[in-house]
């Protein structure tokens, strides 16, 4: 079965740099990539998808590029801020109904 | 909006108790799913049901079951609930979708279930 690895676990960021979260997938059929963000005592919501045919997609602040090749695909989160500060997972999908989750990051964005 | 709510917050059980854990959506979704999320470990899913009466295991059924007699409830049961089981559970539903489309799942709030 699929099996999403996701990197790194923590991730530090002074306010307004950057942060890049990166996932690999094993099922060459996965056709649907989304990012779930929790924040403290919440509960996951999803920001932002991709599907296999499109190569990036933007968001205001938040990016997802797509390797198919490789398969990997990141969050890019630019001029982050405080409220930034979350857990993030990735999700692999053949179908678009059932998800495969990775383990998270834990995004601390310094002020 | 999408509403989907659980039955308890928090809940505290003893070691061989049996335990229902229960899930309501107002949304009409076809697809519903219980998860458990432990420390780094992510979200790993239990079941997932896509139909009332229809169930699917997931990556980590054993010590679980579940019920959906209705579309909009979906209850998992732990038959004897042992301290390995002590976790957040979280429910979540969905539209059915085919393969050229994807469904958003919406979250309940969670259950922090402990079993001493």
């Amino acid at each position: 079965g699929e099996n999403v690895e996701q990197h790194p676990s923590t991730l530090s960021v002074q306010e307004g740099d950057s942060a890049v979260i990166k996932c690999t997938y094993s099922d060459s059929a996965s056709n649907y990539f989304p990012w779930y963000k929790q924040e403290l005592g919440k509960r996951p919501q999803l920001i932002i998808d991709i599907r296999s045919n499109v190569g990036e997609k933007k968001d205001q602040r938040i990016a997802v590029t797509l390797n198919k090749t490789a398969k990997h695909f990141s969050l890019h989160i630019t001029e982050t801020q405080p409220e930034d500060s979350a857990v993030y997972f990735c999700a692999a999908s053949t179908d678009g109904n059932k998800l495969v989750f990775g383990a998270g990051t834990i995004l601390r964005v310094k002020s | 909006d999408v509403k989907v709510t659980q039955s308890s917050r928090y809940l505290v059980k003893r070691t061989g108790e049996k335990v229902f854990l229960e899930c309501v959506q107002d949304m009409d979704h076809e697809n519903m799913f219980w998860y458990r999320q432990d420390p780094g470990l992510g979200l790993r899913l239990i079941y997932f049901s896509y139909d009332v009466k229809m169930k699917e295991k997931g990556d980590i059924p054993e010590g679980y079951s579940v019920s959906r007699e209705k579309k909009e409830r979906f209850s998992l049961i732990l038959e004897s609930a042992s301290t390995n089981q002590t976790s957040m559970y979280l429910c979540a539903s969905s539209l059915w979708v085919d393969r050229d489309r994807s469904g958003e799942q919406y979250f309940g709030p969670g259950t922090r279930l402990t079993v001493t």
